[in-house]
């Protein structure tokens, strides 16, 4: 357990507004990370951070916002949500002593 | 372009049986492979790490295998158990700069009693 919290962990809401989900750690972890899990695809990176205020986009950051106001916090938003965006939302962190990353529990979002 | 490729899509095997699943990548310059297990509802958990200069590698039932020169690697899955259910993710890093990390889209295995 890499102490990752996510919330919601199951959100429905409507086309056009804003989302924010939330990653939540207690490790005092440097590298945060949010990714996307669609069928039939890989874990997509959408936004990573490298510490507080400092964060950088992904391969599939349209669409998205991030912030990391506090090494704890790693929030993800979408400022108006579309049905594509529909997805597990996934947060992690990386272990820097070995590179490995651990994943929270998901976030399931569903635009209607 | 780099690429992580998974086969098959999914499996089903029986209970006791072995199986293996097969991932290909053509990712450059390679750093290291890890397979993850991830069960239904939940975030991926990682079984193994291989670099360059390691072909094997073993937790428990579970034995990774890599061949750098041709960019393949495989899991083996020893006397399957209905906990082994669960979709298997192999995902490569590369450092290009900067360390990136591409995930394949997983093989689904359902154990069966």
């Amino acid at each position: 357990d890499a102490g990752i919290t996510q919330s919601p962990r199951h959100k429905v809401t409507e086309t056009g507004t804003p989302v924010t989900l939330r990653c939540h750690q207690t490790e005092n972890h440097r590298y945060m990370y949010w990714y996307r899990q669609d069928p039939g695809h890989g874990l997509r990176l959408i936004h990573y951070s490298y510490g507080v205020k400092d964060t950088d986009k992904g391969e599939v950051s349209d669409g998205y916002s991030v912030s990391r106001s506090k090494t704890e916090d790693f929030l993800l938003t979408l400022e108006s949500a579309t049905s594509s965006q529909t997805s597990v939302y996934f947060c992690a962190i990386k272990d820097r002593a070995t590179g490995e990353l651990f994943f929270g529990e998901g976030s399931r979002l569903t635009v209607l | 372009k780099n690429q992580v490729e998974q086969s098959p899509q999914s499996l089903i095997i029986l209970e006791g049986k072995n199986c293996t699943l097969q991932c290909n990548y053509t990712v450059s310059p390679f750093s290291n492979l890890r397979w993850y297990k991830q069960d239904t509802g939940r975030g991926p958990v990682s079984l193994t790490i291989m670099t360059f200069s390691e072909n094997t590698k073993s937790n428990g039932r579970y034995t990774a295998t890599l061949d750098a020169d041709t960019k393949q690697s495989s899991l083996h899955i020893t006397a399957s158990q209905l906990s082994d259910s669960a979709s298997y993710i192999c995902v490569v890093s590369f450092n290009t700069g900067g360390f990136k990390t591409i995930f394949g889209a997983g093989t689904r295995l359902f154990v069966k009693a």
